[in-house]
């Protein structure tokens, strides 16, 4: 099965640098994904990893090191529009594609 | 335009009934899955199929079944024996291979009465 661990909260101030730890341990790799969640919502589609690095994208980036298991997600500029859940996902091998429990960001200001 | 439907958005139930919620993608997608979030959790994966008439269990199928007859279609069937089925649902597809972006339904809510 898949094992994906985040921070369950975090909080930070309007105009800061927020980052998203996430570790994974899953048998075979087919991608990691980062989604932004309000409440009530659907989640929203940050960014995706396949290769090892960062991408970058506005104010978002997302690092991978497959041999390490881990990824982080970078929120720089902090808005208050930014407190949400964030959800990294993994898909394995069989193509199984699994969530973390999520971490709650909260901006204040 | 192109995207995923689900339906109903809201949904009653009596206990013991059975309930069919639909999910509807025109992106062409070959993969999709399907998901369930309670509050305050992460989204928990029920089933998942890469291809027409294929489909594989995720890690909570017990009382949950779902077919793949048509590669836009992916029906899911809460049924009776799902002990706890309120939860919001979310669907969801992506192409085939090593692209990026799952694609989500905008979620049924199903409340059991």
């Amino acid at each position: 099965g898949q094992n994906i661990d985040q921070p369950t909260e975090m909080t930070a101030t309007e105009g800061a640098i927020v980052q998203i730890n996430c570790t994974y341990q899953t048998s075979g790799f087919n991608g990691l994904f980062w989604y932004q969640q309000h409440a009530g919502e659907a989640p929203t589609f940050l960014s995706y990893n396949v290769l090892d690095g960062l991408e970058e994208k506005g104010r978002f980036s997302s690092f991978l090191s497959r041999s390490k298991g881990y990824s982080y997600l970078l929120l720089k500029e902090l808005q208050m529009k930014d407190s949400a859940s964030y959800l990294c996902a993994v898909r394995d091998g069989d193509y199984k594609l699994s969530f973390g429990a999520g971490t709650t960001v909260t901006v204040r200001a | 335009d192109g995207g995923i439907t689900q339906s109903p958005k809201y949904l009653f139930r009596k206990e013991g009934q059975n309930v069919t919620l639909s999910c509807e993608q025109n992106l062409n997608h070959d993969a999709m899955y399907w998901y369930r979030q309670d509050p305050g959790q992460g989204l928990r994966l029920i089933y998942y199929s890469q291809i027409v008439n294929d489909f594989q269990k995720g890690d909570i199928a017990e009382g949950y079944s779902v077919s793949r007859e048509k590669k836009e279609s992916f029906p899911l069937t809460v049924t009776s024996a799902q002990k706890n089925p309120t939860a919001f649902y979310l669907c969801a597809s992506i192409p085939g291979g090593h692209v990026g972006e799952l694609f989500f339904g905008e979620g049924s809510r199903l409340t059991v009465l």
